[in-house]
């Protein structure tokens, strides 16, 4: 049962373009949710990220936004470069018993934005 | 500083065989992650160490999977009797902990990429 789910496997975007990923998740109790990005042979980098007690975080040409009440939140990338071709993965957290946050990942989407 | 590395890159191994697969985290960070993305999948959580707590384990999809951290640092994800299907990139991350319930960053390492013949 998937808890985080990126319904879109790729996306194709022109460069100068806006780029929307979309994430949903299922579980109430998330209260932290992040973007990491994903080049090929590499480990995910950390994009941004947004708590629940807000409904949008904005760092540069990223902007992620959160709908609490449709359990959905979306990264934009404004505007849009090659070098940001990559996976994006969503992930979301929340407080286990002992004080911890692990994250829950989604399958990813991968983006490539063409010249 | 460097940031995590992991060994080696890319594992062969025939079915059957034991793998261990090594994390060095950057230094300083308390809490370790391993996790693994199978082909056209999301990082699957494994295994998370924080500073000298219990481990926790809930991640882990079978006793054939074990992972110790020495020291507080070095981290080694062991995989008896491979299967085929745990062929699958093997990732390890940490972060800093500065107070419990508090939300850090994850620093991943490159990855071990296992392939079960």
């Amino acid at each position: 049962d998937q808890q985080v789910k990126q319904n879109s496997p790729s996306l194709s975007v022109q460069e100068g373009r806006i780029s929307i990923l979309n994430c949903d998740y299922t579980n109430s109790m998330f209260d932290y949710f992040l973007w990491y990005k994903k080049y090929p042979a590499e480990g995910p980098t950390f994009l941004i990220s947004i708590s629940s007690i807000k409904d949008k975080n904005e760092d540069g040409r990223f902007t992620v936004f959160l709908n609490k009440s449709a359990k959905h939140l979306s990264l934009h990338i404004v505007p849009s470069q090659p070098g940001d071709s990559a996976v994006y993965f969503c992930a979301a957290s929340a407080l286990k018993s002992g004080g911890s946050y692990i994250p829950t990942f989604g399958r990813g989407t991968s983006l490539i934005v063409h010249p | 500083g460097a940031g995590v590395s992991q060994s080696p890159s890319n594992k062969v191994t025939e079915k059957g065989k034991d793998v261990e697969l090594r994390c060095d985290p950057i230094s300083g960070h308390t809490a370790l992650y391993w996790y693994r993305q199978s082909l056209g999948q999301g990082l699957e959580f494994l295994i998370y160490f924080q500073g000298n707590s219990a481990p926790d384990k809930s991640g882990l999809p079978s006793d054939r999977f074990s992972a110790e951290r020495t020291g507080g640092s070095v981290s080694t994800l062991t995989i008896q009797r491979t299967q085929q299907e745990d062929s699958a990139v093997y990732l390890c991350a940490s972060s800093l902990v500065r107070g419990q319930g508090t939300q850090e960053t994850q620093y991943f390492g490159p990855g071990t990429r296992l392939l079960v013949l």
